[in-house]
């Protein structure tokens, strides 16, 4: 069964980076599909950040492109976020997900990871 | 604003039938059978439950069904059960932006 858990800071400061990791077991990421970042801020609803595949070709929220960046690590079998320049209005659970097709076919979920961002 | 709309919330009897919209345009729903549909529990993660506009994954009870009808998706949940209260999102390819979501619907079962 494939598991993903997130892990990081669950508190960022304004204007710093946000960095987020996403460790997977039960299946090899270099193995295929896609790997990415949902995020839902509080009582709203999802919003999709972007995506990886085993390759390294990143796709992306064009109104979150210029401060994302999604990179993966087969070595250690995980997969990263950083969204940088944060204001609070990034506060949110962020979900890591594999997307089986690349086109939004997310079966398996982390269980979320709440980032504040506050001073 | 949300890119797919949904009514914010539905509700129906145990036993009934009840079905919600996703409204999305020809650059996302209205093109592509890539349409999936997700359930959340309050605190927990969302949940497939239908995929490539109708497809249920492995698991997933057959009273739920998907449809599409131009820009127009569907998702049906027949002999609604308490378990069943929970909410819901859309979710489509889009030319312009990969992915979209709904904004949410909460089904209240009565």
């Amino acid at each position: 069964q494939v598991q993903l858990q997130e892990s990081g800071p669950g508190l960022v400061k304004p204007s710093e980076t946000l960095s987020l990791t996403c460790a997977v077991s039960g299946y090899s990421i270099s193995s295929g599909y896609y790997w990415g970042w949902i995020r839902q801020p509080p009582g709203k609803g999802l919003d999709w950040i972007g995506n990886i595949n085993h390759s390294g070709s990143t796709y992306y929220n064009p109104s979150l492109k210029s401060r994302v960046t999604i990179s993966v690590d087969t070595s250690k079998n995980q997969f990263s976020l950083k969204l940088n320049s944060v204001t609070a209005a990034d506060t949110a659970v962020y979900y890591c997900v594999r997307d089986f097709s690349g086109y939004g076919l997310f079966d398996f979920w982390g269980q979320g990871s709440l980032v504040t961002v506050s001073s | 604003q949300s890119a797919l709309t949904q009514p914010a919330s539905v509700s129906g009897s145990p036993g009934q039938s009840i079905t919600i919209s996703c409204i999305g345009s020809s650059s996302d729903v209205g093109s592509y059978n890539l349409v999936s549909w997700y359930q959340q529990y309050p605190g927990k993660a969302p949940k497939l439950m239908i995929y490539e506009v109708s497809k249920r994954p492995s698991g997933v009870s057959n009273r739920f069904s998907g449809s599409k009808s131009g820009n127009t998706a569907s998702l049906t949940l027949s002999g609604l059960q308490a378990e069943d209260e929970a909410d819901y999102y859309c979710c489509s390819y889009a030319s312009s932006t990969n992915v979209v979501f709904g904004g949410g619907t909460k089904l209240t079962v009565l």
